[in-house]
């Protein structure tokens, strides 16, 4: 979707070390949700933020949505080759529960 | 978590054919369910908004005849895609909203694929 980008399209992380991603949008979050995806399966729910400065951990991945509410990003902490997959971000930018995606970014841990 | 299913996780028909696929909300109740189609190596796009005793309601470009959405009950939403052409051929997956706590999040099932030959 043009309405919401994410970046880095891809990136490669070395087992141990930090990511981040991040997802902008152009118009006001309604509601902004992070999933991750095996490629061919289905969107496994990571966290959903909805209060400018929100954020919230679950394990080793935080998210944070910034004051504004237009930009999100995702930090994952000493990864795992369990981290690997796609992240998707998807936002309510109509506040009517539809949700638009960003094109995702597909995670690569390294041993 | 909330659980959503989806019936068949894939299917192959010829062309011409009609394909039924079933959204399920296992452990709750969704009034309204959303389908989405991804195609190889790119995102999902919102297909249609699934509403229990209403008409579904179409995103702009999917044509309403060609994929009839039936919100049966409160717990199960279909969709059929009519005179299957392999253009059709894409990763069908459905998503429900509920509330957990006070937190609202939508749950997506684990998708069909579809191949149309």
């Amino acid at each position: 979707s043009q309405e919401l980008e994410q970046s880095p399209q891809s990136l490669i992380v070395q087992e141990g070390k930090n990511l981040t991603i991040n997802c902008t949008s152009s118009k006001t979050l309604y509601g902004l949700y992070w999933y991750k995806q095996k490629y061919g399966e289905g969107l496994i729910f990571l966290m959903m933020l909805q209060k400018g400065g929100e954020e919230k951990s679950h394990e080793k991945i935080t998210a944070k949505l910034d004051e504004k509410k237009q930009q999100s990003s995702l930090h994952i902490t000493a990864s795992q080759p369990s981290h690997a997959g796609i992240y998707l971000c998807g936002a309510d930018l109509n506040n009517d529960y539809k949700l638009s995606f960003g094109a995702g970014t597909t995670v690569t841990v390294r041993a | 978590g909330a659980v959503v299913s989806q019936h068949p996780s894939w299917v192959i028909c010829k062309s011409g054919t009609s394909v039924k696929i079933e959204c399920r909300s296992l452990d709750f109740q969704a009034t309204t369910m959303f389908w989405y189609r991804q195609f190889p190596k790119q995102s999902l796009m919102l297909m249609a908004t699934s509403n229990e005793g209403s008409k579904a309601t179409y995103e702009q470009g999917v044509e309403k005849d060609k994929f009839l959405i039936n919100h049966a009950s409160l717990t199960l939403s279909t969709l059929t895609v009519t005179s299957a052409h392999p253009e059709d051929s894409s990763f069908y997956i459905c998503s429900a909203p509920t509330s957990l706590g006070f937190t609202y999040t939508q749950y997506f099932g684990p998708g069909t694929r579809l191949t149309v030959l």
